[in-house]
């Protein structure tokens, strides 16, 4: 159980342009669920923290306008990247809780590599 | 000073030797430690959790709290070429948000 997809796996576009990536818990109801950046050779970065039917939390330095986050059920969230720039261009992981609970762990999806031209 | 500090490795061990990983944080509040697995090009996958202090064994790892040093370790034994990867520490302070380290690379040679 507890499984986590991500769509699409891969992607690459032109600048300025913009590109959805969805989340999906397969098997259980996420109350939470967590969009991540990932660099090469770096740490994974948490961009927003997203609570279905309501606003997503940035994290500082996360420009919410850039970065959609659209939370409408217990299992899907959506991240967009508006006008995307070659400087987006990274591993992106979303991960989903089963309930708010701090002994409760993430379960991460397989990323979506965007690759920006 | 980072929240959670890594040795970025490379940690190398010879195959069928202990792995062993160390993890240091800043938040003395935090309440739930995390190791995940990633391999290159894809996203973590938990290893195991420890809440309490001591010492907590699954198969050929064992994590070790001691929250009065604020530190967290993790060991491999008969380390295997599969354990090839880096191993990042996750620690949660109140609430859902996990704080990443930089991640160990450990790199087992036959």
């Amino acid at each position: 159980g507890a499984v986590v997809s991500q769509h699409p796996s891969r992607v690459i576009c032109k600048s300025g342009t913009s590109v959805k990536i969805e989340c999906r818990s397969l098997d259980f109801q996420a109350t939470t669920m967590f969009w991540y950046r990932q660099f090469p050779k770096q740490s994974l970065m948490l961009m927003a923290t997203s609570n279905e039917g309501s606003k997503a939390t940035y994290e500082q330095g996360v420009e919410k306008d850039k970065f959609l986050i659209n939370h409408a059920s217990l299992t899907l969230s959506t991240l967009t990247v508006t006008s995307a720039h070659p400087e987006d261009s990274s591993f992106y992981i979303c991960s989903a809780t089963r309930d708010s609970h701090t002994q409760e762990t993430q379960y991460f999806g397989p990323g979506t590599r965007l690759l920006v031209l | 000073q980072k929240e959670v500090e890594q040795n970025s490795g490379p940690l190398s061990v010879p195959e069928g030797a202990i792995a062993s990983l160390n993890c240091t944080y800043s938040d003395r509040g935090s309440q739930s430690f995390f190791w995940y697995r990633q391999y290159s090009g894809k996203s973590p996958e938990l290893i195991m959790f420890i809440y309490s202090n001591g010492d907590k064994e699954d198969g050929r790892f064992t994590a070790q709290l001691n929250k009065a040093s604020q530190y967290v370790s993790l060991l491999i034994r008969d380390s295997q070429p599969s354990d090839s990867a880096t191993y990042l520490c996750a620690v949660k302070a109140a609430g859902n948000k996990l704080t990443f380290g930089g991640g160990t690379r450990v790199l087992v040679k036959p």
